[in-house]
């Protein structure tokens, strides 16, 4: 079936601008997470969705940062007023949430604010 | 503090195990330990998680201590295609998935 799907895969912006970045997640999977990647690192979490509901928003660096998934479906995370150091890969992964059931992550978006 | 440890890189020969070691020494009972790779310009994959009792599935298979302080991922037959960052997880149910820096697997030809 089909995975997590991200969408743009790459996005150039400049700097101040505002930018939307989609995730279509795994059918029926409730939790869906958002992680941001710089290079040579591991995936820093962000957010993480329960539902249509945030259930752990503590990994947004600053109010600049917001997502919603108004349907418990997709998820649009919104970047205001954005500066260079946002450019990384933003990934997003989605879950079943029950015990220990695994991530499936999309390939993520490349963002590059100039 | 759900963080585990793991060393930053190892090497293997192409077709040899390889065993990727991991601490979590701060586990609590109901954490699970789950193991995900990460190929260039990927998004991290799956490859295998448990509660307590050892794993095997396709990719590899989890052996975990029986103190549950530390884990270890076994790839029973490198390839090149398994060159990774490989990423161990302490999953707190109902919590995020913490991930750290890995362990960068080099496969050798």
């Amino acid at each position: 079936g089909a995975g997590v799907s991200q969408t743009p895969s790459n996005k150039v912006t400049e700097k101040g601008k505002y930018v939307e970045l989609r995730c279509d997640p795994i059918s029926g999977h409730t939790a869906l997470y958002w992680y941001r990647q710089s290079l040579g690192q591991g995936p820093e979490f962000l957010i993480y969705f329960q539902g249509t509901g945030a259930a752990d928003d503590s990994g947004l660096p600053n109010d600049r940062f917001f997502a919603v998934r108004p349907e418990g479906s997709v998820s649009t995370l919104k970047i205001q007023r954005t500066e260079r150091g946002d450019s990384a890969v933003y990934l997003c992964a989605s879950s079943l949430n029950r015990g220990g059931s695994p991530l499936h992550f999309g390939n993520g978006t490349r963002l590059t604010v100039t | 503090d759900a963080k585990t440890t793991q060393p930053n890189s190892m090497e293997s020969n192409e077709e040899e195990p390889v065993h990727l070691p991991c601490n979590h020494s701060t586990i609590s009972g109901t954490d699970y330990i789950h193991w995900y790779r990460q190929l260039p310009s990927q998004g991290p994959e799956y490859v295998i998680h448990g509660l307590t009792s050892n794993v095997n599935n396709r990719m590899a298979s989890l052996a975990i201590a029986e103190d549950r302080k530390s884990s270890t991922l076994i790839l029973h037959r490198a390839t090149l295609r398994d060159a990774a960052v490989y990423y161990c997880i302490r999953y707190v149910v109902g919590n995020q998935f913490y991930f750290g820096t890995g362990t960068s697997l080099t496969v050798i030809p």
